[in-house]
């Protein structure tokens, strides 16, 4: 398996534009995460989902920022209209619901936004 | 919710040195409690993980030892090496959570030549 597959690996866009992160988690993995990473607030849980259902999105900063997971194999994080206050790094992570099981991380999304 | 606090979070040591990092967890539910290494750049990844039946776990120069009543738990690192630096985090996960980790907020190492 190749891991976490997530793209792009770096974004740059304009405030106010959309922005939408892709994630392929690791296959036979029914839980996956968005996680974004600031120097200033560390990483942070976005959402979580199991099998493909959202479980926890309180993490989801404001309503500019949505999350889909239409099958196991894929999951979008969206932010319309994009900020400069968004640019962080974003991890996607998948692992398997089962107990003491280890969250395999993407190689992340570096999200500029000036 | 479960909260994890970890210290220091800055660290440096000279090689040949052993590391020390700890981390306090709040849900005393927790049962398994990984550490992550996140080098410049890249991704968290996992280094050593316990689980809350056991109280310590080698696996070379790294070490992980819980201490459920006091509800805390450390990274040992010995014979530091100059790639040894990067950021290190810790995180529980209580039963109630499904498979959600809750992290600390990392802890920069740096091992000095």
């Amino acid at each position: 398996d190749a891991g976490v597959i997530q793209s792009p690996r770096h974004e740059v866009t304009e405030m106010g534009q959309e922005v939408t992160l892709r994630c392929k988690p690791i296959s036979g993995h029914n839980s996956l995460f968005w996680y974004r990473q600031t120097m200033m607030r560390g990483l942070e849980l976005l959402i979580y989902f199991n099998n493909n259902v959202p479980i926890d999105d309180s993490g989801m900063p404001e309503d500019r920022f949505s999350a889909k997971m239409p099958n196991a194999s894929f999951s979008t994080l969206k932010i319309q209209p994009s900020e400069p206050r968004d640019s962080a790094v974003y991890f996607c992570a998948s692992s398997k619901e089962t107990m003491g099981t280890e969250a395999f991380f993407g190689q992340g999304t570096r999200l500029t936004v000036v | 919710g479960e909260n994890v606090e970890q210290h220091p979070s800055t660290l440096s040591v000279q090689e040949g040195d052993s590391a020390v990092i700890k981390c306090t967890y709040s849900d005393s539910a927790s049962n398994y409690f990984p550490w992550y290494k996140q080098e410049l750049g890249k991704r968290p990844q996992l280094i050593i993980d316990i689980r809350s039946n056991v109280g310590e776990k080698k696996d070379q120069r790294i070490a992980v030892t819980l201490n459920k009543t006091a509800k805390h738990f450390s990274l040992h690192i010995t014979e530091t090496q100059p790639e040894d630096s990067a950021v290190y985090f810790c995180a529980a996960r209580p039963p109630t959570s499904g498979s959600r980790l809750t992290f600390g907020e990392g802890t920069q190492l740096t091992v000095n030549p």
